[in-house]
């Protein structure tokens, strides 16, 4: 089993739709919670972190934690044709150093 | 804007060459890595740095090197490289704590 998983997708939305990204971990342990957008050919860029249970919203992303589930994810509103990216969930233990990273859920968003 | 720098951007390089990727932060972060990535799969960590003069090996880092002599600088070395080195490199830094990393524009090496 991967540490952090991910569907690789593609996710294909059309455009002004939700796009929901999903995200499952197996470490109990893990504390902090990352959503990075990577689009083709560049290097990842943070989008989202998220500590506690609940929601967390910034603009038209809301990302969502379930730490009894070992569940992540991201909700994409009003989904734009420039939200077309991989997204990648990583995940962190409080005093570890490593981020695992999950291998991304590729989002393609329909003009 | 980036605040962290890698170069060479790409880089085609012959087998049993010793490489260097260069990667330089200006936000005065302590903490350091380098990451590996192959297309459509999960980054993998190579090395990290908790400060100058300490690092720390990663999953994938026994054919690799690096240093830390000052913050702003982490360079990732590859003493005679291989075909099996081709992939994207990326560097990043964070703020102490659970934050996130900022990356770099990543190195494309290409080993022939």
């Amino acid at each position: 089993q991967k540490e952090v998983e991910q569907n690789s997708g593609p996710l294909s939305v059309p455009e002004g739709a939700i796009a929901s990204l999903n995200c499952t971990y197996s470490d109990r342990v893990s504390q902090s919670f990352f959503w990075y957008r990577q689009y083709s050919g560049k290097s990842p860029e943070l989008i989202m972190s998220i500590y506690s249970n609940g929601d967390k919203e910034d603009g038209r992303f809301t990302a969502q934690l379930n730490k009894a589930s070992q569940y992540v994810s991201l909700l994409i509103r009003d989904s734009q044709p420039s939200d077309s990216a991989t997204y990648l969930c990583a995940v962190k233990n409080t005093g570890g150093f490593k981020t695992i990273f999950g291998a991304g859920t590729r989002l393609f968003v329909k003009a | 804007e980036a605040d962290i720098y890698q170069t060479p951007r790409y880089l085609v390089i012959g087998t049993g060459k010793k490489i260097t990727l260069e990667c330089s932060q200006t936000m005065g972060h302590d903490k350091m890595y380098w990451y590996q990535q192959d297309p459509g799969m999960e980054l993998h960590l190579i090395h990290y740095s908790y400060g100058v003069n300490s690092t720390e090996k990663g999953d994938l880092s026994s054919e690799s090197t690096v240093s830390r002599i000052r913050t702003e600088h982490f360079p990732l070395t590859l003493e005679s490289a291989r075909p099996s080195h081709t992939s994207q490199y990326l560097c990043a830094s964070s703020e102490p704590g659970n934050y996130g990393y900022t990356f770099g524009s990543g190195t494309r090496l290409t080993v022939v």
